[in-house]
């Protein structure tokens, strides 16, 4: 148990939803990442936050958004859905950005 | 060519075998990390490392900065060793955020 918690484990949905995944880092963590790992593209990094601010960003998709709130926990909103959004959706969390990232348990997302 | 490449793809072993995956990337980096993602999917950070040599139980990270490359070699292997392994590389212009990028993994598959 990695201390990184994500919910929902699993979410179904249909193509043109919304949908909001949550993660909490692990006690002491400021910096929380979001990566999508789908068949096709294997793990990418959508997006960084540290300490309720945005640190980097990736391949993160305009109908993505992320936020960081002040209790350190975080959301990835999903909106507009594809089929090809269907991936697993993976937290980690850090203490700051140049130390070893602790992955949570991912959100397998299945849009049909 | 893909920033970082992994080798083999697959990789089949006997229990007790000596196993090396390798991992090549062609940026210059700040760290390197070792990821083992088990059949469930979820993902365990095994190793962060900037120069030489870690070692973790049965496992050892080794890495060559002027190489561009770096080797986990599992000793004594055991069929609870298979997984996924994934190497993931810190790109070191990137000052601002920890964006990883990650190799498409090693499947190694352990049979008794």
């Amino acid at each position: 148990d990695s201390g990184v918690t994500q919910t929902p484990k699993h979410l179904i949905t249909a193509t043109g939803q919304r949908v909001t995944l949550r993660c909490s880092p692990r006690s002491g963590d400021l910096s929380v990442y979001w990566y999508q790992q789908s068949l096709d593209q294997g793990l990418q990094f959508l997006i960084q936050y540290y300490n309720g601010e945005e640190r980097a960003k990736g391949n993160i998709l305009e109908r993505f958004s992320a936020q960081q709130f002040p209790d350190l926990h975080s959301e990835l909103n999903l909106s507009s859905l594809e089929l090809g959004d269907s991936a697993l959706y993976f937290c980690a969390s850090s203490v700051g950005g140049q130390n070893e990232q602790y992955f949570g348990p991912g959100t397998r997302l299945t849009v049909t | 060519k893909n920033e970082v490449e992994q080798s083999p793809q697959n990789l089949t072993a006997q229990e007790g075998e000596f196993i090396t995956i390798n991992c090549s990337y062609s940026v210059g980096i700040s760290a390197l990390h070792w990821l083992q993602q088990h059949p469930g999917g979820g993902i365990v950070s095994l190793f962060m490392l900037s120069s030489g040599k870690k070692k973790h139980g049965r496992l050892i990270a080794t890495i060559n900065i002027q190489e561009k490359h770096s080797s986990l070699h599992i000793t004594a292997s055991h069929p609870r060793d298979s997984a996924v392994y994934i190497c993931a590389v810190k790109n070191r212009e990137e000052t601002s955020g920890s964006r990883l990028t990650f190799g498409e993994g090693t499947q190694l598959t352990v049979n008794p």
